[in-house]
């Protein structure tokens, strides 16, 4: 079975600050993933997604993740966050046919 | 956007009544989620279809049916809703299995007294 987590459940951040956001992901095949972004009272939307090829993927509005295999990770990165960032972010892993998972969700805060 | 409908968008019905959420997509995507969301959560896969009139089951499929007899709708049944139900349901679509990006729908907001 495959599995998601994501470590942080709420972080808070001033603008112009470095943004890091970890998920961690369990599969013992090839797996596909994805970052989700919900901006309030929107619904979710793709932000960037690695397949295969370069483990650095970049993504909208600045945004990067890098995939490490011997981590089993899918860190989500933004050099200086901005508070039109402020959202709720969903790592994804999706390695069966047909079927995603998600994680728990990071809902970020940033300060103006 | 793509083309992804709910409906109704809001609905607050009470315990033991049935209630069926529809969602209906205009990209002519073969595979097509539904996810309900809850906070502490995340989304959760409750069904989802490969094809027309081929469904399968999600991990927190209980208490939920759905049935797809056209490519561009997809209906979730709760035969007799309970309050754990009470969440956000959302639909998805894709074009291809795994490897594609899913495209969410606006979502439904429901409440079982």
């Amino acid at each position: 079975a495959q599995s998601v987590s994501q470590h942080n459940h709420h972080v808070i951040l001033s603008e112009a600050a470095s943004l890091e956001l970890g998920c961690n992901y369990s599969y013992g095949g090839t797996v596909n993933l994805f970052w989700y972004v919900q901006y309030p009272g929107q619904h979710l939307q793709l932000l960037l997604k690695y397949f295969s090829g370069d483990p650095l993927v970049k993504g909208i509005k600045g945004f990067e993740a890098e995939f490490i295999k011997s981590k089993f990770s899918f860190n989500l990165r933004k050099p200086s966050v901005q508070w039109s960032d402020t959202a709720e972010y969903f790592c994804a892993v999706s390695g069966n046919a047909g079927k995603s998972t998600f994680g728990d969700g990071t809902t970020l805060t940033v300060k103006p | 956007d793509a083309g992804i409908t709910q409906s109704p968008r809001h609905k607050v019905t009470e315990t033991g009544t049935p209630v069926t959420l529809r969602c209906h997509q205009t990209e002519n995507h073969r595979y097509m989620y539904w996810y309900r969301q809850d906070p502490g959560h995340g989304l959760r896969l409750i069904h989802y279809s490969y094809g027309v009139k081929d469904t399968d089951k999600g991990e927190v499929s209980d208490g939920y049916s759905v049935s797809r007899s056209k490519t561009e709708d997809f209906l979730l049944t709760l035969e007799s809703a309970t309050s754990s139900q009470t969440s956000v349901y959302f639909c998805a679509i894709s074009e291809r299995a795994s490897t594609d990006t899913q495209y969410f729908g606006p979502g439904t907001r429901l409440t079982v007294l």
